[in-house]
């Protein structure tokens, strides 16, 4: 099974910033890699698929990068829609698993 | 519009039994692997099963292998999670999510709402 870690667990910024977000897996694969946004009180959202393609509607200031083990989720000039949790999810192996996630906050 | 319709959930004891249900419409179901994640209170996201577009291969977490049946019917257009022997670890929302394109790229376009799962004595 494929672990995935996000860090930090928690990521203070401030409107307008840049936040870097980390996910590193437990061994090398693809690009097999998504990233999902999740808002108190709502379902996920899709943001990123393939590790760096941005899904439909999905604005250009989110870009996701890299390749097994470590990928990153970049949100430049953050805005005050963007402050909530952010998920990792590999697709390459069976489980599929999810990064515990990482809460970004003002 | 593309919409995932979660029913089934409830309060049930340890041991118990429910049968999740996740009605489909908007696309074409039968097209699509299903996916059940799972969120404990205040806590991530889990991936529990998933079920490829034919229903023929099924997947499951360890933490549910061999007590969680995931199964379709493109019929009907429904997703179904039959979840036995229930612990208090399983408390949690439980999403339908549909993989986002056919074949084997698993990650998921369009979540349900979800349905709470209880279990308490």
């Amino acid at each position: 099974e494929i672990t995935l870690t996000q860090s930090p667990a928690t990521l203070s910024v401030s409107p307008g910033e840049r936040a870097t977000l980390s996910c590193r897996a437990t061994q090398g694969f693809n690009q097999n890699l998504a990233w999902y946004q999740q808002k108190p009180g709502q379902v996920p959202r899709l943001l990123i698929y393939g590790a760096s393609t941005r899904a439909t509607g999905i604005p250009a200031r989110f870009s996701g990068s890299g390749s097994g083990p470590e990928f990153t989720l970049t949100i430049s000039n953050l805005q005050s829609e963007d402050f909530a949790l952010y998920y990792c999810q590999q697709y390459t192996n069976w489980p599929l698993t999810f990064g515990g996630g990482t809460k970004v906050e003002i | 519009e593309v919409q995932l319709a979660e029913s089934g959930g409830g309060l049930v004891q340890p041991g118990g039994s429910l049968r999740l249900s996740c009605a489909a419409s908007g696309f074409t179901f039968s097209s699509y692997g299903m996916n059940w994640v799972r969120q404990a209170p205040r806590k991530g996201l889990e991936w529990v099963s998933g079920i490829s577009a034919d229903g023929d291969d099924t997947y499951y977490a360890d933490s549910v292998k061999g007590r969680f049946t995931i199964s379709r019917d493109n019929s009907r257009n429904t997703l179904y999670l039959q979840v036995n022997s229930l612990r208090a670890e399983d408390t949690a929302i439980y999403y339908c999510a549909k993989t986002a394109i056919g074949g084997s790229y698993w990650y998921f376009d369009i979540w349900g709402r979800g349905t709470l799962v209880t279990v308490s004595s």
